[in-house]
């Protein structure tokens, strides 16, 4: 079983719909959460970065983490071309440990 | 955040030869990471690398085919030796993004074995 799991779809949304992006996480240990945005030919940009359980917004974008379930997402709300890309999300222990543990990435597409 | 400049962006190597990507960091950092991004896979740690003392190696990785270098604070070099088109990838260094928390990534290096 992977540590991260995510749909790597593709996703493709009308200009301006909600768009929900998940992942779930088999380690109870995991204790900080990031959502990356990679556009096509560049490296991966951090969105967002939680530490806790709830939600946490940033304009048209949050972050929900629910560690009961082991269970993060990423709602866009709005949704523009521009927001077309892969959206990787990725965990780490904290502390000493710096790896981290991403999933396979969903590719987004808005379509005009 | 940092800003990480990384070079060659893309590369076409043969197989048998050996490519040097670098990684500039425009501030101090202590850690410099190593990451694989093969085509439908996860982003993987290859390495960890302080500067003076050797590199770490996550498990599948070893030194002798990715040979990392940390001459100073702002600088680290991945060599992937003796190339093969299984090691056709995007091969990305990162550091920790200091109080914003997170970890900020250099834009890749597009690697291409034939």
């Amino acid at each position: 079983q992977k540590e991260v799991e995510q749909d790597p779809g593709p996703l493709s949304v009308p200009e301006g719909a909600i768009v929900s992006l998940n992942c779930t996480y088999s380690n109870s240990a995991f204790q900080y959460f990031m959502w990356y945005r990679q556009y096509s030919r560049k490296g991966p940009e951090l969105l967002m970065y939680t530490y806790s359980s709830g939600n946490k917004e940033d304009g048209r974008f949050t972050a929900q983490v629910d560690k009961s379930s082991k269970y993060i997402s990423l709602f866009i709300r709005d949704s523009q071309p521009s927001d077309s890309a892969t959206y990787l999300c990725a965990t780490h222990y904290g502390g000493a440990t710096n790896k981290l543990i991403f999933g396979t990435g969903t590719l987004l597409a808005v379509q005009p | 955040s940092a800003v990480i400049s990384q070079k060659p962006s893309r590369d076409i190597c043969q197989r048998g030869t050996s490519l040097t990507i670098q990684c500039q960091v425009d501030s101090q950092v202590t850690m410099m990471f190593w990451y694989r991004q093969q085509p439908g896979q996860s982003l993987t740690l290859i390495a960890t690398a302080n500067q003076g003392s050797e590199a770490t190696y996550e498990s599948g990785f070893v030194i002798d085919k990715f040979p990392i270098s940390r001459p100073n604070l702002t600088f680290s070099t991945l060599t992937v030796s003796n190339m093969s088109p299984e090691d056709s990838s995007i091969y990305l260094c990162s550091v920790a993004s200091g109080l914003t928390g997170g970890y900020t990534f250099g834009s890749g290096t597009r690697l291409t074995v034939v």
